[in-house]
């Protein structure tokens, strides 16, 4: 089956520095999102990007997939975007495959 | 609002007992997925399914079963052969593929424990 990395696996900043989270996958997809694992496990959909760029906010993703990656760019990070960050992708088939995430720690 | 609703929040097995999960939706999805997270982990697909009275395995479908009589529901059941069952349960639901964007939209999990 498809293989998902992401890195880096932990990331540690100070509040109101830009980080950039990488996820490669192995095989073409039709359908890639990032998610945000809160502290109390709910799963929030940021991106539905399987190519192209978008933006909300302080956060935005760009997918190229003929090259098999996608990157999500927290800027000015907050105390608050602390959690794990995971990239999810699915080919035809519908079900996807998660990354094994990263895990991000923004100190005050 | 749509929504996609898991119950209980927390639940408590003993060794030996089957227990069912909940799963409801009112997004009109067609699909809906169970996945495992251990602590630490990414999620590991259990079962999922494209359409009423249709299901595949995942990954890690022993000790597990489901079914979909409704559109609206997919029941988890984690039977006593799952042999270490102690883990957050995450469902989601999306459209089926070629009905338009299909991202997953999850609910907020169960929390399984064995005692």
């Amino acid at each position: 089956g498809i293989q998902v990395e992401q890195s880096p696996p932990d990331l540690i900043l100070q509040e109101g520095a830009n980080s950039t989270l990488r996820c490669n996958f192995s095989d073409s997809v039709n359908n890639l999102q990032w998610f945000h694992q809160n502290p109390w496990g709910q799963l929030i959909n940021l991106f539905y990007i399987p190519s192209g760029t978008k933006q909300n906010g302080r956060l935005s993703a760009t997918t190229v997939a003929t090259e098999r990656y996608s990157l999500l760019y927290i800027s000015s990070s907050q105390t608050t975007d602390s959690g794990v960050y995971f990239c999810a992708v699915s080919t035809n088939a519908g079900k996807s495959t998660f990354g094994d995430g990263t895990t991000l720690t923004v100190k005050p | 609002d749509g929504g996609i609703t898991q119950s209980p929040k927390y639940l408590f097995r003993k060794e030996g007992q089957n227990v069912t999960l909940s799963c409801e939706q009112n997004l009109n999805h067609d699909a809906m997925y169970w996945y495992r997270q251990d602590p630490g982990q990414g999620l590991r697909l259990i079962y999922y399914s494209q359409i009423v009275n249709d299901f595949q395995k995942g990954d890690i479908a022993e000790g597990y079963s489901v079914s979909r009589e409704k559109k609206e529901s997919f029941p988890l059941t984690v039977t006593s052969a799952q042999k270490n069952p102690t883990a957050f349960y995450l469902c989601a639901s999306s459209k089926r593929p070629g009905q338009g964007k299909a991202g997953y939209t999850f609910g907020s999990g169960t929390r399984l424990t064995v005692v």
